[in-house]
């Protein structure tokens, strides 16, 4: 089981530049989690999806933020165009679609945006 | 609306002491509850969650937690602290068959030798 895997680790950039971040879940796993971590707000999940349906986007914070399942094995969130404030760690989770939920986070992103 | 309060911004303890980490949740059915920890730069890492049944849970690394509802609460113990345990720690409530979990904002633990 290679687990939650996300790249890349750290991204840098320039506000107003284009970030997209990635997620490759655990297989097998039908539900998939973007989540913010930030010192002042904590955890926050931005959206999930079963099945790679968008199921709750109401953690998005703005329609700079976009996320996509184009399939089981992958996901993408991206920033268009990204901000200081976009500037947090964002981690990807998978979890078995049935039973109660289970989240297996993958080590995160860390952006930076300048 | 679920809320996870965690009162203790930051705990400090000796090593070899016991460790209690308290979690309040609010939420109009019976939870699912969760601890997680994080060390520095990963990610969120499951300790143990509570279901139903028994409400002594048991996890990983000797932790335990206890399901209290009628304080609403999950606190979280263990009674020999390791150096290796100072990380920050978080509780989540989640429900029904969804997945999606709400987190506490962590108690960050920090073991003195």
């Amino acid at each position: 089981d290679a687990g939650v895997i996300q790249s890349p680790r750290h991204e840098v950039t320039e506000m107003g530049q284009e970030v997209t971040l990635r997620c490759k879940p655990i297989s097998g796993h039908n539900s998939l989690f973007w989540y913010r971590q930030t010192m002042m707000r904590g955890l926050e999940l931005l959206i999930y999806f079963n099945n790679n349906v968008p199921i709750d986007d109401s953690g998005m914070p703005e329609d700079r933020f976009s996320a996509k399942m184009p399939n089981a094995s992958f996901s993408t969130l991206k920033i268009q165009p990204s901000e200081p404030r976009d500037s947090a760690v964002y981690f990807c989770a998978s979890s078995p679609i049935t039973g109660p939920p289970a989240l297996h986070f993958g080590n995160g992103t860390r952006l930076t945006v300048t | 609306a679920q809320s996870v309060t965690q009162p203790d911004i930051h705990i400090t303890v000796s090593e070899g002491a016991s460790l209690e980490l308290r979690c309040n949740y609010s939420y109009g059915a019976t939870p699912y509850l969760f601890w997680y920890v994080q060390s520095p730069g990963q990610g969120l890492q499951l300790l143990l969650k509570y279901f139903s049944g028994d409400t002594l849970v048991q996890g990983i690394k000797g932790f335990e937690a206890e399901f209290k509802r009628s304080q609403s609460s999950f606190n979280l113990r263990k009674p020999s602290v390791h150096w290796s345990d100072a990380a920050e720690y978080f509780c989540a409530v989640g429900a029904g068959s969804q997945g999606n979990l709400i987190f506490g904002k962590g108690t960050k633990l920090s073991v003195k030798p």
